[in-house]
């Protein structure tokens, strides 16, 4: 069974650009939520896709958004690149969006920009 | 808004030893559940163990195990003899255990833990 995967690993981005992240999901799970962690700090939620949809987001701005493909692997689009948007970028996939289930975190996507 | 907080930013444990990170969280709901993340310096988070709010048994992994005080809305990680491989970033986390809701996961800012040879 392959875990989640996210790619790139690292990259650096310049202020203003745009910047696209991808994530591939665990096989068989059709939910999945983007985490933000900035440098000595915990991750914060981004927003969640379930099912091509966006179901729940958190505290960031429009220029923040997502997409999640009929094969469940999804984007995260960030516009308009600004410093404090280095971070190391997670996605976590679960089989449903239901409280219950486990969160299966990616390795991430370390975030540079200059 | 659910507040995690984690006030040890580092601890240190001689191997074999045990060790408590603590966590203290502030919510008004009766259903949620409760995380310690561990992220090694390989980034990947990986869940180490999870309490659900309504039950009153503290959960246990193995060498871990947690001290859950629903009305202290406290949350403790103990780990037991302390392994090298323990070494990592601790995080706790909250989630609601509301239904029709989306998994938002609110995390502490982590507790870095060291394991002395």
């Amino acid at each position: 069974e392959t875990g989640v995967t996210q790619s790139p690993t690292h990259l650096i981005k310049t202020r203003g650009q745009q910047v696209t992240l991808r994530c591939s999901s665990q096989s068989g799970h059709n939910t999945v939520s983007w985490y933000q962690q900035a440098l000595g700090q915990g991750p914060q939620f981004i927003f969640q896709y379930y099912r091509e949809e966006e179901n729940g987001r958190g505290n960031f701005p429009p220029r923040f958004s997502g997409l999640q493909f009929p094969n469940y692997s999804s984007e995260l689009n960030v516009n308009a690149l600004e410093l404090d948007d280095s971070a190391l970028y997670l996605c976590a996939s679960s089989l449903d969006p239901g409280p219950s289930y486990e969160q299966y975190f990616g390795p991430g996507t370390r975030l540079t920009v200059t | 808004a659910q507040t995690v907080t984690q006030s040890q930013p580092e601890m240190s444990v001689q191997e074999a030893e045990t060790v408590t990170l603590s966590c203290t969280y502030d919510t008004s709901e009766s259903d949620y559940y409760l995380f310690w993340y561990k992220q090694p310096p390989s980034r990947q988070m990986i869940l180490v163990i999870r309490q659900e709010a309504y039950k009153q048994q503290n959960a246990t992994e193995n060498r871990f195990s947690v001290n859950f005080q629903k009305a202290a809305k406290s949350f403790s990680l103990k780990i037991s003899d302390s392994q090298l491989g323990d070494a990592a970033m601790y995080f706790c986390a909250y989630r609601s255990g509301g239904s029709g809701g989306y998994q938002k996961v609110t995390f502490g800012i982590g507790t870095k833990l060291q394991v002395i040879p």
